[in-house]
């Protein structure tokens, strides 16, 4: 069992539709990282955090600690938003980052 | 532009040879990372620096893989006696200090023909 799973591994919705991709993990972790990697593989940092909630324009990003497990929302959906989604974890105690395998997400207009 | 610079973007190379990649890291970035990924999955963890110090490297370094961060600003990663196996995007990323946001660079795609 990979020590990060996120869910779903493909979505394909409409323009407009609100989206949510999670992330669960198993291992101690000091921060949740939310990554959008866009074809071509420039990866952008979309989210660092450790606890609560992050919000930036359109995109939301939580986390509970207890539970390990955390959401990427997507309010008002656009083609543009059409990437892989990747969740990866700073693992406590250790560097660099363990990765997820990615939402791969489609919004058709 | 002041972000993580790869080169090249894109290297094919016939299996047995050696390849070479760059990275240039933020330049007030002082940790350094490789990182592999295959078609289909997540990148996966190689090695990292701090500095010019490596710090952490993965089991799936093999002996033909060597990293280098000569003065502590760009960093190399060679690949030796290349096999097919090795086509992947290496992706370099920096961050400040540990723990904080990484910034990625734009990956080389490697084919082993």
């Amino acid at each position: 069992k990979n020590e990060v799973e996120q869910s779903p591994q493909n979505l394909t919705a409409q323009e407009g539709e609100f989206i949510t991709i999670n992330c669960s993990y198993s291992v101690g972790i000091s921060a949740l990282h939310w990554l959008q990697q866009h074809p071509g593989g420039g990866i952008v940092s979309l989210f660092m955090l450790s606890s609560g909630k992050k919000k930036h324009g359109r995109l939301i990003a939580t986390i509970n600690i207890q539970e390990k497990h955390s959401s990427l929302h997507i309010t008002a959906s656009h083609p543009r938003d059409s990437a892989v989604y990747i969740c990866a974890v700073t693992r406590g105690g250790a560097d660099g980052l363990t990765f997820g395998k990615g939402t791969h997400l489609i919004i058709q207009p | 532009d002041t972000g993580v610079s790869q080169n090249p973007r894109h290297k094919i190379t016939k299996r047995g040879q050696n390849v070479t990649f760059r990275c240039d890291p933020i330049s007030e970035h002082n940790r350094l990372y490789w990182y592999r990924q295959t078609l289909g999955q997540g990148p996966e963890f190689l090695t990292y620096f701090q500095n010019e110090a490596q710090l952490e490297k993965s089991r799936l370094l093999s002996d033909r893989f060597s990293a280098e961060r000569p003065k502590g600003s760009f960093s190399t990663l060679e690949i030796q006696r290349t096999e097919q196996g090795d086509s992947a995007m290496y992706l370099c990323a920096s961050s400040s200090f540990a723990g904080t946001k990484a910034f990625f660079g734009q990956g080389t795609r490697l084919t082993v023909v």
